[in-house]
């Protein structure tokens, strides 16, 4: 079975610390994602990686950054975590193609207070 | 922009009642997926449906891809309390990443 792997499922920070959120995947899928989710506002796209050290922007990126040093591994950085971050952060891998099915991970819901 | 409309966006029904949950767009997917998320956990695929007009079951869920590849729909038959959660949709188009729709969010009460 595949697996997603997040660091935390839950993770409280103050306003302006620096906030790290690793994801692993253990099934050589090239690409991985950063989604968060919102009540009313369902799932949206912070940043996506085709391979490693690639990057692209999704829909949200601003106060996000992402690394992919390792092909497993997919992290999400917020330089100086706000008020409006607070959210459920997940993590996603699928294959090349971009229809093919994602494999999200549980899940990080981050308070930032 | 693609955009995925599910409806309807909240449902709370009895147990042993049938429903139908609604996945609409304006766009032509190559593929759509639905997913089923419980509390506090990620998204789980449930199915992909790939052909206009395919439908597939999955024992008491029936998926349905419409004829032109714009829209689905979900029936569950005999709904249970095991069957509560979020039903995400997602459309496949070319080499950009999966359109999520923003869910429905159903209620099985015993």
């Amino acid at each position: 079975d595949v697996k997603v792997t997040q660091s935390s499922r839950y993770l409280v920070k103050r306003t302006g610390e620096k906030v790290f959120l690793e994801c692993v995947q253990d099934m050589d899928h090239e690409n991985m994602f950063w989604y968060r989710q919102d009540p009313g506002l369902g799932l949206r796209l912070i940043y996506f990686s085709y391979d490693v050290k690639m990057k692209e922007k999704g829909d949200i990126p601003e106060g996000y950054s992402v690394s992919r040093e390792k092909k497993e591994r997919f992290s999400l950085i917020l330089e100086s975590a706000s008020t409006n971050q607070t959210s459920m952060y997940l993590c996603a891998s699928s294959f090349p193609d971009q229809g093919y099915e994602q494999y999200f991970g549980p899940g990080t819901r981050l308070t930032v207070t | 922009t693609q955009l995925l409309e599910q409806s309807p966006q909240f449902l709370s029904i009895q147990e042993g009642e049938n429903l139908t949950v609604y996945c609409n767009s304006s766009s032509v997917f190559s593929s759509l997926q639905w997913y089923r998320q419980e509390p506090g956990e990620g998204p789980v695929l449930l199915v992909t449906v790939v052909t206009g007009g395919e439908v597939k079951k999955l024992k008491r869920l029936t998926f349905q891809f419409g004829d032109a590849r714009k829209d689905s729909s979900l029936h569950i038959t005999a709904a249970q309390p095991g069957d509560t959660g979020l039903y995400l949709c997602a459309g496949a188009a070319g080499n950009t990443p999966l359109v999520f729709g923003k869910g429905t969010r159903l209620s099985v009460i015993a």
